[in-house]
C-alpha cells in the first residue's frame, strides 16, 4: 500500500523565484492538505483540496496556491518567494474531507530560499 | 482565535518512566484531537487519535484523554523506551462548513534516557 509520496526531497531557489511542489496521496485517498512547517514549530495548515477544488484556506497570502487533478495529486506553487518561505513543506492526505478524517503525512520537501 | 497550545516544550525522563503532555484548544467546535510523533529530518507519523465522543483511548503503552469542558487533552505514554525520543505534536481539528482544518501545537521534544 502506497503511502503519500512528496517531490523533490529538498530545492533551492533564490529570493522571487516561483517554486512548484508535488504530492501523491496515499492509495484510496481523494483529499489533499498543505502544510508549511518551519524550524522548531508545528505545522501550518496552507489550503486543503477536495474533487479538484480548494476547499479551505489557512493564513497564506495569494503567492500560494495549488491545483488538484483527477487523479487526487497536487501541486502547491508559490510565487515571488521570500527568505522567510524557507521551511519543510508537507502535505497529507485523508479519505474525505470532514473535520475528523484521519490525515497522513507525506515526507516532505525541504525548500530553502538564499 | 484559533489555537493550540501544548506543554512542556521539552520534557527529559529515564527509560521506564511515564511521559505526559498537555494541549489546550480554544475551538469550542472541534471534535477531533490527533497526536503525531516526527522524529529527527521524518515525517510525522500518527500515533492516537481521539474523537470527541469518547473520553479516553488507549493503544499499547499510549493513551490520550479529553476534557472537552475544559478544552484540554493530553497523551500519556507509560514505560517509555530510547526508541520513544522524538518531537510530538497535538493538533485539533477547526470546523469550517463541512470542512477541517488541523491546527497543530508547537510541539514536545521528549528525551527518554537509558
Amino acid at each position: 500500500d502506497a503511502g503519500v509520496t512528496q517531490s523533490p526531497t529538498h530545492l533551492i531557489k533564490t529570493r522571487g523565484q516561483q517554486v512548484t511542489l508535488r504530492c501523491s496521496p496515499k492509495s484510496g485517498h481523494d483529499t489533499v492538505s498543505w502544510y508549511q512547517q518551519a524550524l522548531g514549530q508545528g505545522p501550518q495548515f496552507i489550503f486543503q483540496y477536495y474533487e479538484e477544488e480548494e476547499r479551505q484556506r489557512g493564513n497564506f497570502p495569494d503567492r500560494f496556491s495549488g491545483h488538484q487533478f483527477p487523479n487526487y495529486s497536487s501541486e502547491l506553487n508559490v510565487n515571488a518567494l521570500l527568505l522567510g518561505d524557507s521551511a519543510l513543506y508537507l502535505c497529507a492526505s485523508s479519505l474525505g474531507w470532514g473535520e475528523t478524517d484521519t490525515q497522513y503525512f507525506g515526507p516532505g520537501t525541504r525548500l530553502t530560499v538564499l | 482565535g484559533e489555537n493550540v497550545e501544548q506543554h512542556p516544550s521539552t520534557l527529559s525522563v529515564q527509560e521506564g518512566d511515564s511521559a505526559v503532555i498537555k494541549c489546550t484548544y480554544s475551538d469550542s467546535a472541534s471534535n477531533y484531537f490527533p497526536w503525531y510523533k516526527q522524529e529527527l529530518g521524518k515525517r510525522p507519523q500518527l500515533i492516537i487519535d481521539i474523537r470527541s465522543n469518547v473520553g479516553e483511548k488507549k493503544d499499547q503503552r499510549i493513551a490520550v484523554t479529553l476534557n472537552k469542558t475544559a478544552k484540554h487533552f493530553s497523551l500519556h505514554i507509560t514505560e517509555t523506551q530510547p526508541e520513544d525520543s522524538a518531537v510530538y505534536f497535538c493538533a485539533a481539528s477547526v470546523v469550517s462548513g463541512n470542512t477541517g482544518k488541523l491546527i497543530f501545537g508547537q510541539g514536545t521534544t521528549l528525551q527518554v534516557k537509558p
